[in-house]
């Protein structure tokens, strides 16, 4: 199974700044075939269900704001808020795609410093 | 719009069985692959199962393989977990999702989750 660990576990910045969420996988998700990544990031607020932020790595899914950023490849990865808001509070998780079972990163808790 | 609604969560004694489902509506169900996903009090997600449009592939997590099964009824445009030998570690909310494109295994619509409590 592809193990993706997640850093840091929790992370609080101030109301403005950066954010930056690191995404680490056991093996590559990069598919030589299409040259795609295959990884996603969602955003789970509380008592809500998670929301597809990016798939492939760094495509943004329809209605995410573009504060939200993502890049990588291969094996390492990152999720980027250019400017925090408030409403950003949550909890961050990555997943591959590229193999079955499909695996999470343990999360990022993500608040306002 | 897409609209994903599971049902049929409970509190059920291990070695019990439930059987969950997913009304979906807003796009064309049997297109598109769908996913269970789950997330135990506190925890992570933990992908469990998928099945395509047309059911014939399917895929489980080791955790929950011989004991669950997914399926889909594309005329009742619905999706199935049936859950046997329920145990402890089994007790998580379920989230019916489905797949942005064949393809592209990320979930981008989501259900609002069905809750499951396997306890004596």
């Amino acid at each position: 199974d592809i193990v993706m660990t997640q850093s840091p576990d929790s992370l609080a910045v101030s109301l403005g700044e950066r954010a930056t969420i690191n995404c680490k996988s056991s093996q590559s998700l990069l598919y030589s075939s299409n040259n795609e990544n295959y990884l996603a990031w969602y955003q789970q607020k509380p008592r809500q269900p998670p929301k597809l932020l990016f798939y492939w790595a760094s495509t943004r899914e329809s209605g995410v704001p573009d504060r939200f950023s993502a890049s990588g490849s291969g094996t390492d990865f990152t999720l980027t808020i250019s400017s925090l808001q408030a409403e950003d509070v949550a909890v961050y998780y990555c997943q591959q795609y590229f193999s079955t079972p499909y695996t999470f990163g343990q999360g990022t808790q993500l608040e306002v410093k | 719009q897409v609209q994903l609604v599971e049902s049929g969560g409970g509190l059920v004694k291990p070695g019990g069985s439930l059987r969950l489902s997913c009304a979906a509506s807003g796009f064309n169900f049997n297109d598109y692959y769908m996913t269970w996903i789950r997330q135990a009090p506190g925890r992570g997600l933990e992908w469990v199962s998928y099945i395509s449009g047309s059911g014939t592939i399917i895929n489980y997590a080791d955790s929950v393989k011989g004991r669950f099964t997914i399926s889909r009824d594309n005329t009742k445009k619905s999706l199935y977990l049936q859950m046997n030998s329920l145990r402890g570690d089994d007790t998580a909310v379920y989230y019916c999702a489905r797949h942005k494109d064949p393809g592209v295994g990320a979930a981008s619509k989501w259900g609002q989750g069905t809750p499951v409590t396997v306890s004596s």
